[in-house]
């Protein structure tokens, strides 16, 4: 197992364009988390799915913010229209139900929005 | 609703001085508690949790962490700091049961000196 991957590492977009981020959990993993990270503050929840369908949205999750798990497996989370203030890095983590406290997290996906 | 209070946002010891990072969390339930180390643009590693069982928690790289419900508290230590301890630190909250995200405190950023 390769753990949790996201992809791009990096991603540097002007203001009003649309980005999109993806995450490969855990392949056994059927719980899928997104967070937001901005300088110097901790991961601020944004959703989860279990399975395929979206659990918990945040406050934070604009209507410009949408996210999807077609399958149960992969996840993608997109951005329309970007502003300077959603540069920040987008974590992906995922877990397993019923396994407490299990999660693993990725690398993440670094925005600038210039 | 449940929430993590990160005492301090820098601490810096000498380098074989003990580490010690405060945590305290509000949760309605019974929780689950988290330390996170988190690198510079890296992602999010887990150095220690409290599920159920032993309140005396041993982690990675000499981390320990103890919870005490009666004072609410889940604080960090290591008895003699190295200096490739430095680096952010973050509390995290879950609640036991379905609600399994992880609510994060705002980080302790450690600082190891010669």
């Amino acid at each position: 197992d390769t753990g949790v991957s996201q992809d791009p590492r990096h991603k540097i977009t002007k203001r009003g364009q649309n980005v999109t981020f993806r995450c490969d959990p855990i392949s056994e993993h059927n719980r899928l988390y997104w967070y937001r990270q901005t300088l110097g503050q901790g991961p601020e929840f944004l959703t989860y799915f279990q399975n395929e369908a979206q659990l918990e949205k945040s406050r934070l999750l604009s209507d410009r913010f949408s996210a999807e798990r077609p399958k149960g497996s992969f996840s993608t989370l997109e951005i329309q229209r970007t502003e300077q203030g959603d540069s920040a890095m987008y974590l992906c983590a995922s877990s397993q139900q019923g396994a407490p406290g299990g999660y693993t997290f990725g690398s993440g996906t670094r925005l600038t929005v210039v | 609703a449940q929430s993590v209070t990160q005492l301090g946002s820098h601490v810096s010891v000498s380098e074989g001085a003990l580490v010690l990072l405060r945590c305290n969390y509000s949760s309605s339930v019974p929780p689950y508690l988290f330390w996170y180390v988190q690198y510079p643009n890296q992602g999010l590693q887990l150095l220690l949790k409290y599920t159920t069982g032993a309140t005396l928690v041993k982690g990675i790289n000499g981390f320990e962490a103890e919870f005490k419900k009666s004072e609410t508290s889940f604080h960090l230590t290591k008895p003699s700091a190295h200096m490739s301890d430095a680096a952010e630190y973050f509390c995290a909250v879950s609640e036991t049961g379905t609600a399994s995200k992880l609510t994060f405190g705002t980080g302790t950023r450690l600082q190891v000196t010669l």
